[in-house]
C-alpha cells in the first residue's frame, strides 16, 4: 500500500489560507489521493480528490506535484470550523472496481482568531 | 434517508456478551465498508461489501467479528465474545464504488466493552 505521510499538528488564522502537505512518495500511477476531514465525534467527510491534475471545488483546493509524490490541500479562507484532523489518502484498489481509503494519523488543523 | 445511517450511536455491553452493530447506506450505493477507530487513531479498514458479497474482509482482525449485507443494503457488523479491546467507534461508508467515486461516512456507533 502506499503510505501518506502529514504533519501531525498545524495553526491556521482565522481568514488566512491553510496549506496542508502530504508526502506520498511510493503512489502508483492507477492511485488517486483523497483528502477528508474529521471533525470531533463526527464521521470523515469527503473534501477532494485527483489523480493527476489539480482540483478545485467549493471546499478546497488540490494541487499534485508533476511526479505525483507529493500534494497539498489549500483551504483558502479558513474559519474556525474548518477545525479537524485533515487525512490525505491513497486509494487502494481492491477487487473488482472498489477501492478502500487507507488512513494515517492525518494533521490537526487549529484555526484561532 | 439522506445520509448514512448507523444504529445505536452508542452500545455498552459486558465482556463477554454478542453485539450487533447496524448501518442503512445511502440508496443506491453498492459498495459499503466498514472501519474501525480507536481513540487518537484514523479510521482502520476492517471489511467492505459489493452488493451482497463480502469482497475483501482482510481487516477483520479474528474470527469474532463477522459482517453481513444479505439483501445488497443495510449491513450488519457481529461481533461474538466482546473483549474490552473491542472497544472503539466502528463507522459505515458507502458509495457507488470505482476507483474515483467518494465514500459517505456515517456518525459512527461508539462501543464500550466493560
Amino acid at each position: 500500500d502506499a503510505k501518506t505521510t502529514q504533519p501531525p499538528s498545524m495553526d491556521c488564522a482565522e481568514g488566512r489560507a491553510a496549506n496542508l502537505p502530504c508526502n506520498h512518495s511510493t503512489i502508483s500511477g492507477n492511485e488517486y489521493v483523497y483528502w477528508y476531514r474529521q471533525i470531533h465525534s463526527q464521521g470523515p467527510q469527503y473534501i477532494i480528490h485527483g489523480l493527476k491534475n489539480n482540483e478545485t471545488n467549493e471546499m478546497a483546493s488540490l494541487i499534485i506535484t508533476e511526479d505525483r509524490k507529493s500534494s497539498t490541500l489549500i483551504l483558502p479562507h479558513a474559519t474556525l470550523r474548518d477545525t479537524a484532523v485533515y487525512y490525505c489518502i491513497v486509494r487502494v484498489p481492491l477487487t473488482g472496481t472498489a477501492s478502500k481509503l487507507t488512513f494515517g494519523t492525518g494533521t490537526r488543523l487549529q484555526v484561532t482568531l | 434517508g439522506a445520509g448514512v445511517s448507523q444504529t445505536p450511536s452508542n452500545k455498552v455491553t459486558e465482556k463477554g456478551k454478542y453485539v450487533e452493530l447496524r448501518c442503512d447506506p445511502i440508496s443506491g450505493h453498492t459498495a459499503l465498508y466498514w472501519y474501525r477507530q480507536s481513540l487518537g487513531q484514523g479510521p482502520e479498514f476492517l471489511i467492505y461489501f459489493q452488493g451482497t458479497g463480502a469482497a475483501d474482509d482482510s481487516g477483520l482482525p479474528n474470527d469474532r467479528f463477522f459482517a453481513v449485507r444479505p439483501e445488497g443494503s443495510v449491513s450488519t457488523l457481529k461481533i461474538q465474545r466482546t473483549e474490552r479491546g473491542d472497544s472503539a467507534v466502528y463507522l459505515c461508508a458507502s458509495s457507488f464504488g470505482g476507483a474515483s467515486t467518494e465514500a459517505f461516512f456515517g456518525q459512527g456507533t461508539r462501543l464500550t466493552v466493560v
